[in-house]
């Protein structure tokens, strides 16, 4: 059993699209997050939710809109697609704020 | 404020040589510090954590690592690496806001 899953793995699309990205837990966390990795590797946090309230909100442009239906579910959403938002976004869990995160394998979001 | 400073961006070594990945970190609360390694196409899978107690923790795979606190810093050792060590390695710290701030990562990589 996937601990913390993603779908679409890869996502290929245009400019100026609107795609969705969903992530969901089965390991029962409260927290939930929202990670983007750029081209060198560097992973900046976007987003966390806990118990389905927002809880972080880093300064990402508001093309990008988190939705959490339940706390099992963190998916995420992005208007107008641009060029630079082409990288591997990464889903993770956390039963609080000091245990390690868990994390999915990654959707690789190429915008062409 | 949290911050994470990786050292070396990439470190090359033989087979059954020993290794040393180095962190720093800076913040003004009590922290909570973890290695995370990433194998190619892979998400991030947790290393070790030091969230209190004894300053040298140990982790999977043989690798363990000390938490300093006169030196902030909190580095990463296996006396033996192999060939499947090669890797990504993120050292990362949390503060008490649900924030886990992350390193820009060290490549690890092990030649025979």
């Amino acid at each position: 059993d996937t601990a913390v899953s993603q779908t679409p793995k890869y996502l290929v699309t245009q400019m100026g699209n609107d795609k969705s990205i969903k992530c969901e837990q089965n390991l029962g966390h409260d927290t939930m997050y929202w990670y983007k990795q750029d081209s060198k590797k560097f992973l900046k946090i976007m987003f966390s939710y806990n118990n389905k309230e927002l809880i972080i909100n880093e300064t990402v442009p508001n093309r990008f809109s988190p939705k959490s239906p339940d706390k099992a579910h963190l998916n995420l959403h992005i208007n107008s697609l641009e060029l630079g938002d082409s990288a591997v976004y990464f889903c993770a869990s956390s039963p609080e704020y000091n245990s390690p995160l868990h994390f999915g394998n990654g959707t690789r979001l190429t915008v062409t | 404020a949290q911050s994470v400073t990786q050292l070396d961006s990439q470190v090359p070594v033989f087979e059954e040589a020993p290794v040393e990945l180095r962190c720093n970190y800076s913040s003004s609360v009590s922290v909570y510090l973890f290695w995370y390694v990433q194998y190619p196409n892979q998400g991030l899978q947790l290393l070790l954590k030091y969230l209190s107690g004894s300053t040298l923790v140990k982790g999977i795979n043989g690798f363990e690592a000390e938490f300093n606190k006169s030196q902030t810093s909190f580095h990463l050792r296996k006396p033996s690496v192999h060939i499947s060590d090669t890797a990504e390695y993120f050292c990362a710290v949390a503060g008490s806001n649900y924030k886990l701030t992350f390193g820009k990562g060290t490549l690890l990589t092990v030649n025979p």
